[in-house]
């Protein structure tokens, strides 16, 4: 059974702060690893996507992925009101070709 | 910027209709994806296609069939509209490229109601 893991939250955090959005998976061979933002009734926009180890940086957004402990986090520096949406991780299942897996996402509200 | 458009953001239906959500991608990509999200169950993948006339089932396709005739465009079909299929329906498309995995991009979904 193929399982993308989230804490469905609600998480808060004060304006400013580092808000931390976490994500495991089942499947150890799995290579490709996306991040989804979606505002309430809005279809799911993608943020980032990560295929090695370690970090990867993009303006705000810090996408972290730990292979070995089937791993993969969403950090946002300096949050905003304007972040506060639900995040959904994605993974690519090595068995599944072209289909993603998607969790069920952690809802993040940025208090200001 | 990629563009995928579903033709309708709102639409009812009654019980036993059949329905047509249409979906076009702009960007030529090979694969294509019908998703529905309801509260608390995330995002299941109903069928895909990665190419004309081709299409595979997802996890939930009762209920439903897809036609794809052309490249850019993916249609999902509900044969006899029942209320249990009321929720937001999303198409998706990506590039079918092995070696970089690319990502799923949507379009901006089809709120369906059925009464």
């Amino acid at each position: 059974q193929k399982e993308v893991e989230q804490n469905s939250g609600p998480l808060s955090v004060p304006e400013g702060a580092i808000a931390s959005l976490n994500c495991t998976y089942s499947d150890r061979g799995s290579q490709s690893f996306f991040w989804y933002r979606q505002y309430s009734g809005k279809s799911p926009e993608l943020i980032m996507s990560i295929y090695s180890n370690g970090d990867k940086e993009d303006g705000r957004f810090t996408a972290q992925l730990n292979k070995a402990s089937q791993y993969v986090s969403l950090l946002i520096r300096d949050s905003q009101p304007s972040d506060s949406a639900t995040y959904l991780c994605a993974v690519l299942f090595m068995d599944s070709s072209y289909k993603l897996i998607f969790g069920s996402g952690t809802r993040l509200l940025v208090r200001p | 910027d990629v563009k995928v458009t579903q033709s309708s953001r709102y639409l009812v239906k009654r019980t036993g209709e059949k329905v047509f959500l249409e979906c076009v991608q702009d960007m030529d990509h090979e694969n294509m994806f019908w998703y529905r999200q309801d509260p608390g169950l995330g995002l299941r993948l109903i069928y895909f296609s990665y190419d004309v006339k081709m299409k595979e089932k997802g996890d939930i396709p009762e209920g439903y069939s897809v036609s794809r005739e052309k490249k850019e465009r993916f249609s999902l079909i509900l044969e006899s509209a029942s209320t249990n299929q009321t929720s937001m329906y999303l198409c998706a498309s990506s590039r079918a490229d092995r070696g970089t995995h690319q990502p799923q991009h949507f379009g901006d979904g089809t709120r369906l109601s059925i009464l």
